[in-house]
């Protein structure tokens, strides 16, 4: 069965530190992997996917299938950057999303 | 339009109640998901259409719960005698293309149902 699990409901950092949004899956295949971002009144929008393995907004996401792993990653935090995150997954060369729970980031000033 | 468009925004159904929620995707745009979302969760998967096909719909709960795209583009998901449980967000999607590594899903800003 397809599985994403990230663990932190919440996580709350000051303005300027380093962020990391951890994401573990679980899925026979070769999967997708995707990081969707909500922020407050706004609708739910692709961050970015593994396969382009591009920055979006200073944030990067390496797939680490030893681990099964698609942590979130960006060195220094903005106030922006405060919003709910869904790390997902799909089958290769699927569409149907596979969700976790969210994390909440919060950046303090 | 810009973007995926749902109404009703907000729905109070009493339960027992039928509702229908509407979704205007992208124009042009292939694929077509509904999700739902309770609070706390992340969106879980309902169903899809390629046009107005229905290929899935593995993830509808119950057979209250009836989506259908007949034109391939304006999508409806109604849900039958509405249950506290079916409270939650409605979110629909869409996508260019049906499948592929250049294929984007765009989402909708949900339709919130509270049955009371």
């Amino acid at each position: 069965a397809q599985r994403v699990t990230q663990p932190e409901k919440l996580l709350s950092v000051f303005k300027g530190a380093p962020v990391e949004l951890k994401c573990n899956y679980s899925y026979s295949g070769s999967p997708e992997l995707f990081w969707y971002v909500q922020y407050s009144r706004q609708r739910l929008q692709l961050l970015l996917r593994h396969i382009s393995r591009e920055s979006i907004k200073g944030f990067t996401a390496d797939l680490n299938k030893g681990e099964t792993s698609f942590h979130l990653k960006k060195p220094f935090a903005q106030e922006e950057d405060s919003a709910m995150y869904y790390c997902a997954l799909s089958r290769e060369y699927g569409n149907k999303l596979v969700f976790g729970a969210g994390t909440i980031l919060r950046v303090k000033s | 339009g810009a973007g995926v468009s749902q109404s009703p925004r907000y729905k109070v159904a009493k339960r027992g109640q039928d509702v229908a929620l509407r979704c205007d995707p992208i124009s042009g745009h292939v694929s077509l998901f509904w999700y739902q979302q309770a609070l706390g969760q992340g969106p879980e998967f309902l169903t899809y259409f390629q046009n107005e096909a229905q290929l899935d719909k593995s993830g509808l709960p119950s057979d209250r719960f009836f989506a259908e795209r007949p034109e391939g583009s304006v999508s409806t998901l109604k849900i039958q005698r509405t249950q506290q449980e079916d409270s939650a967000v409605y979110l629909c999607a869409s996508s260019r293309l049906i499948q592929g590594a250049g294929n984007t899903i765009y989402f909708g800003e949900g339709s919130w149902l509270t049955v009371v």
